[in-house]
Order: structure tokens, then sequence, then C-alpha cells
């Protein structure tokens, strides 16, 4: 298994571009979030879906966009790029457990550095 | 207003010796809370966790203990090596839901 892959690494953007943050897991995984890690911020979540048809806002929802039309697909779609949106962005999948006790481990993509000038 | 509170934003330990990382939390719905450790241009990986009905968590060399009354949690690693260098998160989570990280703490592993 591939695992949760995240592409590109690096991107960097003009101010008003837009481009779209590509993720993907092979792990069938319900669960599937965005992060930015800023420093001194930690990890904030930006948008994230439980299911196929279904997204939800996070902490920082403002200037993304997210659609989840499969379940191993997870793209994030910066409209128009802003500097404030430089960041390593991160992309995370985990199972929906029913059990009691349970919680969702995330398993985590290798990021995105974005760099918007 | 900040859910996950990590005061240490870095901390240094001499290798061999006992790391410990706090974590506070304000919200007493919370029913997991987990450590996740990071290494630099990767992804965070999950490190333990523990559920609010225990009060401490075992896993080979890491420990995390609970003091539900203090909203306090803490990571005890026991004996550091050099490889624990690391960005550590911790973060809380509700059943089924989002998942609440911390800002992080940076550990040395000082030789």
């Amino acid at each position: 298994n591939a695992g949760v892959t995240q592409t590109p690494k690096f991107q960097v953007l003009k101010t008003g571009q837009s481009m779209t943050l590509q993720c993907a897991q092979d792990m069938n995984h319900e669960y599937m979030s965005w992060y930015r890690q800023d420093p001194g911020m930690g990890l904030r979540l930006i948008h994230y879906s439980v299911g196929a048809g279904i997204t939800d806002q996070g902490e920082v929802p403002n200037g993304y966009n997210v659609s989840r039309s499969t379940t191993e697909d997870f793209p994030l779609r910066l409209l128009s790029a802003a500097p404030s949106q430089t960041s390593v962005y991160f992309c995370a999948s985990s199972t929906r457990s029913a059990r009691l006790g349970s919680y969702n481990e995330q398993f985590f993509g290798p990021g995105t550095r974005l760099t918007v000038l | 207003d900040q859910q996950v509170k990590q005061n240490s934003p870095s901390l240094s330990v001499q290798e061999g010796r006992i790391s410990i990382l706090n974590c506070d939390y304000t919200n007493s719905m919370f029913d997991y809370f987990l450590w996740y450790k990071k290494y630099p241009a990767e992804g965070p990986t999950f490190l333990i966790s523990i559920s609010s009905i225990k009060d401490k968590n075992e896993d080979g060399r890491f420990t995390v203990f609970l003091n539900k009354s203090a909203k306090h949690l803490s990571l005890h690693i026991v004996p550091s090596q050099p490889g624990d260098s690391a960005v550590y998160f911790c973060a809380a989570q509700k059943r089924g839901g989002k998942i609440i990280f911390g800002k992080g703490t940076r550990l040395h592993i000082l030789p």
C-alpha cells in the first residue's frame, strides 16, 4: 500500500493564481482531512470529509474548496492564492470506528510546501 | 480559543534520561487524547493514545498519563534516544469527531 500520497511536493504561486493540491489514499478510509502547518501554530484543520459526497469545514476554511467524489481522492483547491496561504499542507485519512473506546488514528501524507508570492 | 495547549515550544534532554512533554486541554468532553511525532519534511505519525476513561497507557518506552481533574496529560519517553528528536503534537478528539491539535513541542535529544 502506498498509504496517503500528496502531489506536488513543492509549489510556488503568484498572488491570485489558482491551483489544486492532490491527495489520494489506498486504504479505503472513510475520513479524509486537510491541515495546514504554520510556524508556532501547529496543525490547523481546513476541511474534512466523512465519506464520498460529504465534506465539512474545519477551523480555517476560507479561501479553500474541497470535494470528495470518490473514497480515494480528496483534492484541495485554492481559488485565488494569497501570501497568507503560504504554508505546508498535509492530507490525512482514517477509518471511522464505531467501537466504544476507539479513536481515529490518522495517517498523514508527506505534505505539500506552498509558497505564494 | 485554543482547546489543546502545549506551552513549551521546545525541550532539550540528555540522551538516556527521561523526556516529559506536557499538554493541557480545556474541553472536558474529549474522549481520546493522542500524541503524534513529526520529523522534518515528513507527515506526522501516530505515536500513542489514551482514552478518557483511563489514566495511563504504556507502549514500550512511551507512557502517556492523563489527569482529568487538572485537564492535563503528559508523554514520558524513557530512556530518550537520538531518534526521538522530533516535534511532538498533542491532540484531542471526541469519539467520531474532529481531532484538535496543539502547537507542538520540539524535542532535542542531546548526546
